[in-house]
């Protein structure tokens, strides 16, 4: 099992362009979630999927666009990146079960120039 | 407004030297509180999932312990390889698909 696999592990934007993360799960969870790490600000909740065909806003979506494709693959868009969205995107996925841990990819990290 | 602290930011242990780590929570209701380790460059690899006041969970030298208002991790003995970043999280009952982080504590042991 590969776990949860992110794609492109580093990516290079400039201000307006647009871009694409994937993110795929092999453990056949119904929960999926973006997250961004910035320095001193901890783990921070961009969207998340409960199950296939929903998706939520959670405490920083603005800028981002989310799509659930399937139950295996969430993505995360930016549709016009600024500097703000430097960061570090990890996707997480849990079991359905109540209290069930997140497994977390190994990230992507953007730059917005 | 639910809430995890983590204290100390950064720590620097001897090898050998034990500690411990604080996470301190205010929720409404406690569903989960959990801990992960997280290596530079990598993404959180989850420790241990503690439920419910006066629960315990031990991995090799680490050692979780939970009351109604914090979390601590000690680590025992610790070595080298035990350097990190280790975050704590909770799940409220009010936000069923929600994980609340910490900022984290950057152990650093040196040999």
């Amino acid at each position: 099992n590969a776990g949860v696999t992110q794609t492109p592990k580093f990516q290079v934007l400039k201000t307006g362009q647009s871009m694409t993360l994937q993110c795929a799960q092999d453990m056949n969870h119904n929960s999926m979630y973006w997250y961004r790490q910035d320095p001193g600000m901890g783990l921070r909740l961009i969207y998340y999927s409960a199950s296939e065909g929903t998706t939520d806003k959670g405490e920083v979506p603005n800028g981002y666009n989310v799509s659930r494709l399937n139950k295996r693959e969430f993505s995360l868009r930016l549709e016009s990146a600024a500097p703000s969205q430097t960061s570090v995107y990890f996707c997480a996925s849990r079991a359905q079960r109540e209290g069930s841990e997140q497994f977390f990819g190994p990230g992507t990290r953007l730059t917005v120039l | 407004e639910d809430q995890v602290t983590q204290s100390p930011e950064a720590l620097r242990l001897q090898e050998g030297e034990s500690s411990s780590l604080n996470c301190s929570y205010t929720v409404s209701g406690l569903r989960g509180l959990f801990w992960y380790r997280q290596d530079p460059g990598k993404g959180p690899e989850f420790l241990f999932t503690l439920y419910s006041a006066g629960e315990e969970k031990e991995k090799e030298r680490l050692k979780a312990t939970l009351t109604k208002k914090e979390s601590f991790l000690h680590i025992t003995a610790p070595k080298p390889e035990d350097s990190a970043t280790y975050l704590c999280a909770v799940q409220a009952t009010s936000g069923t698909y929600k994980y609340i982080f910490g900022t984290g504590t950057r152990l650093k042991v040196l040999a």
